[in-house]
This record gives C-alpha cells, sequence and structure tokens, in this order.
C-alpha cells in the first residue's frame, strides 16, 4: 500500500533559523498530489501546501515545497521560522482510487518547536 | 466557505460501551473520512464515504461501525470501548481528486474511557 515516512517526533529551532521537515513516500498510482497540513494547538488541520507538479515549487505563508518525483520527497521548507509556526505538521499524499475519489495517507506528524 | 462540524466535542465513556459520534458538513462534499488521532502514530483513516449510503473501511475499520445516511452527514460508533483508551477522533470532507483532492477537518472528538 501507500506510505508516507516525515521527520520523526520533534524539531526544534530557533526563531529567525531555517528550518526542514522531510517527506518521503512510496505509492504504486500514478495520479496524486502531495499535501502538507498544519495543526495548531486545540485546532483542526488545516493544509499548508498543495502540490501535484513534478519539480515545481509551491508557497505559502513563508512555507515552501517541492515535489521530486525521482527521489520521491516532498520537504517543507522555511527560511526564517516564526515563533508562531510552532504546530504539528503532516505530510500527505492523496491518490485518485478511481471514479474521482481521494484517498489520504499521513505521515505520522512532526512537532515543530519554534524558540526565542 | 462551510464547516465541519462534530459532536461532541468531549466523551467520556465506560469500558465496553458502544458510542457514538456524529460529523456534518456544509460544503456539499461527496466524500467524508474519519480518522483517529495518536501521538506518534499520524492519522489513520477508520472509514470513508463516497456518497450517501457508501461505506468504505479504512486502515484501522476493526473496532468500529459507520453511517452515512444523508449526504451532510456521518456518524462513527466505536462498538465496544477499551478500558483507559484515549483517542481524538477527526473527521473530514473532501473535494474531488480532480479538483484539489483536499480535505477539511472538524475540530475533533476527543474520547476518553474509565
Amino acid at each position: 500500500g501507500d506510505s508516507v515516512t516525515q521527520t520523526e517526533g520533534l524539531v526544534t529551532v530557533t526563531e529567525g533559523l531555517p528550518v526542514k521537515l522531510n517527506c518521503t513516500y512510496q505509492t504504486t498510482y500514478l495520479t496524486i498530489a502531495f499535501f502538507w497540513y498544519v495543526q495548531y494547538l486545540n485546532e483542526a488541520p488545516q493544509v499548508l501546501l498543495r502540490s501535484s507538479t513534478d519539480n515545481k515549487r509551491t508557497e505559502h505563508q513563508g512555507f515552501h515545497a517541492t515535489l521530486h518525483k525521482s527521489s520521491s520527497s516532498f520537504h517543507l521548507q522555511k527560511s526564517s521560522a516564526q515563533l508562531s509556526d510552532s504546530a504539528l505538521y503532516y505530510c500527505a499524499l492523496s491518490v485518485n482510487t478511481g471514479a474521482n475519489t481521494g484517498k489520504l495517507t499521513f505521515g505520522h506528524g512532526t512537532i515543530l518547536r519554534v524558540h526565542p | 466557505g462551510g464547516i465541519i462540524t462534530q459532536t461532541p466535542k468531549f466523551l467520556i465513556g465506560q469500558e465496553g460501551q458502544k458510542l457514538t459520534l456524529k460529523c456534518q458538513q456544509n460544503f456539499n462534499h461527496d466524500t467524508m473520512y474519519w480518522y483517529r488521532q495518536d501521538s506518534g502514530k499520524g492519522l489513520r483513516l477508520i472509514y470513508y464515504s463516497i456518497t450517501e449510503n457508501d461505506l468504505q473501511k479504512g486502515d484501522l475499520s476493526e473496532g468500529y461501525d459507520a453511517s452515512r445516511e444523508k449526504k451532510s452527514s456521518f456518524s462513527l460508533t466505536v462498538t465496544s470501548a477499551q478500558k483507559n483508551e484515549m483517542a481524538v477522533f477527526l473527521c473530514a470532507s473532501s473535494t474531488p481528486p480532480s479538483n484539489t483532492g483536499q480535505l477539511y477537518f472538524g475540530e475533533g472528538s476527543k474520547l476518553t474511557v474509565l
């Protein structure tokens, strides 16, 4: 089946420094899209980035990610972390299972903690 | 915009009890999902439904039942609560893959079993 592997556990970074959360995947489907979801404390997960185009950089809220099908990766990066970026981040793979119905597979999540 | 509403937000049950969680969406999305969220294990799919009265098992369906009586609502039943179980259940709905395939989540229902 499909699988998503992302940076395990907790990532701690100092405010103003760059941050990178890794995400790699395995799938046998051809029609696929990738997401990064962010979940702030006591809130619902919400989409941060989405991409389905190989080698194209996607940006939102200062974060960026590039889908690289050659290495099966969709890493999340930010050049300067902010305190407000502290949250739980999920990488997710979406495949079209037929009849235009999607199914998402999530990684285990990475907690990002930004400290002053 | 739309919203996903889950009820109840907090549920306390007894071991062996049957417990039901409800979810309503006003996005008019066809597909709805129930995920279980556990620390360190990510979001695991329990059931999903691609249309009214449809049910599809996810990776974690054992111990759960689901029901999609109408397009806007999707219920999840824990058939026999396990002692000391604690988990957060997230309901979601999605646009079709031909659009973005993006999931929209509710805020979650937290289950505690005494």
